[in-house]
């Protein structure tokens, strides 16, 4: 399957800053990608589509001026969480769509921690 | 509203021990069922499922899909400590993108 890293891998900023989260696919051109959030002992949630060249599309109560996504190339997307709070903590992982329609690969995740 | 409903929630046995893992849908546009394992990372792939009746086996993990009651199960023989994870079941729909809708997942501890 495709290779998907994701830079930083974990990260603590403070409340009101913003950080950036890099998500590359490293052997493949994924023209899609997705970017999930995971809350402690939940389970992965959707929070957008990210489609190289053109806006992403949100998920239903996913704020798109706080969470921004950037699909400039087709190995590179980037998640920008603007102005953090600490409710913004968690775990959010990326993962493209792969050459077959079923397929997704994920990246390891990068853990959010704002104080 | 599409919804994956995964049961048990956590799961604690001891090593050697076979256990069973569930997941119900409702959904529309269904494309196809994975089964994921997640422990302190991203989740893992272990199988995909479309079609009713064809067991899909891996070592001690096997899982099978049951399209017309609309659920699949997720089987663990001889579990081994390694086994202990989080258990993720996702439905894939039929839709412009490849959007996958995740289960709450099922917390599996095995003891020594």
């Amino acid at each position: 399957g495709a290779v998907v890293s994701q830079h930083p891998s974990w990260v603590i900023c403070k409340s009101g800053t913003s950080v950036k989260i890099e998500c590359r696919s490293l052997d493949f051109q994924a023209t899609t990608m997705f970017w999930y959030r995971q809350f402690p002992k939940q389970s992965l949630m959707l929070m957008a589509t990210s489609n190289e060249g053109s806006k992403a599309t949100y998920e239903q109560g996913v704020e798109k001026d706080k969470f921004l996504i950037n699909h400039a190339s087709l190995t590179l997307s980037t998640l920008t969480v603007t102005s953090a709070h600490p409710e913004d903590s968690s775990f959010y992982i990326c993962s493209t769509s792969g050459r077959v329609a079923y397929e997704q690969y994920f990246g390891p995740g990068t853990r959010l921690t704002v104080t | 509203e599409d919804k994956v409903v995964q049961s048990p929630l956590s799961l604690v046995v001891h090593e050697g021990d076979t256990v069973t893992l569930n997941c119900s849908y409702e959904v529309t546009n269904f494309r196809s069922l994975l089964w994921y394992k997640q422990e302190k990372k991203a989740p893992t792939f272990l199988f995909m499922l479309t079609s009713s009746g064809i067991e899909k086996k891996s070592g001690r993990l096997s899982s099978i899909l049951d399209k017309k009651e609309l659920f699949s199960i997720l089987n663990i023989t001889a579990t081994q400590t390694g086994d202990s994870a989080v258990y993720l079941c996702a439905v894939h729909l039929l839709s412009g993108y490849s959007t996958l809708t995740f289960g709450k997942g099922t917390m599996l501890l095995v003891s020594p």
